[in-house]
């Protein structure tokens, strides 16, 4: 069975930073396109980035660009969000998801999510 | 990017009822484009995919159709653990983009 657990989210001051993690099983994680995306309070879900199978093409929402960095451990089965200089406007819920093969594929399994919170 | 529009922004249903759920896109995204089901504090789970591809392990009741920038999710008989907010994606081009949801309560 395919399992996504995010871990790393939690209380952060305006213009810092977090790792996020993301720990998974179940699958062949370097078969597949990695995903983040995010849930602002009372707001619907928004892709924030991507990386391929390799890890060396990463992908990022213009909201996060040059503000964050998506990496992948293939021997972990792990894949990381790193943010900094956050805002309020980062406040969400944190999900990784599982691609597919191609970028074009639906995201076919979802994590929990973990909680970010950018507060003074 | 391409802009998704989901329309009702909510609806009130009774169980056994048919629920229909539309998707606009900004600009063709055929085939791309997926459905998913979120409920509160739970993962995202996928329904949907290619159009009308029906994910492993979802119910027949779900369906979904379309093609080019319009699309329809539907629920042929509106179940108790159905109540829920749902979400179209086109995974087309990038960024990928969801439409704003569309939440099913219990009437």
């Amino acid at each position: 069975e395919v399992h996504l657990v995010e871990s790393g989210g939690g209380l952060v001051q305006p213009g810092g930073s977090l790792r996020l993690s993301c720990a998974t099983s179940g699958f062949t994680f370097s078969d597949y396109w990695m995903y983040w995306a995010r849930q602002a309070p009372g707001t619907g879900l928004m892709w924030v980035s991507r990386i391929n199978i390799g890890g060396t093409i990463p992908t990022y929402a213009d909201s996060v660009k040059g503000r964050v960095t998506i990496s992948r451990d293939n021997a972990k089965n792990t894949m990381y969000l790193q943010m900094s200089n956050l805002t309020v406007e980062d406040t969400a819920v944190y999900y990784c998801a599982k691609g597919g093969q191609y970028f074009t594929s639906p995201w076919d399994s979802w994590g929990q999510g973990t909680l970010v919170t950018v507060s003074s | 990017d391409i802009q998704m529009t989901q329309s009702p922004s909510s609806l009130s249903a009774s169980v056994g009822d048919k629920v229909t759920i539309t998707c606009r896109a900004s600009q063709s995204v055929t085939p791309n484009l997926n459905w998913y089901q979120h409920k509160p504090g739970k993962a995202p789970n996928l329904l949907i995919y290619a159009t009308s591809t029906l994910q492993t392990g979802v119910p027949s009741r779900f369906s979904g159709s379309g093609s080019g920038t319009d699309f329809t999710l539907t629920i042929s008989s509106l179940q108790p653990e159905d109540f829920a907010t749902y979400y179209c994606q086109q995974s087309y081009r990038t960024p990928p983009t969801f439409g704003q949801g569309t939440r099913v309560e219990n009437k």
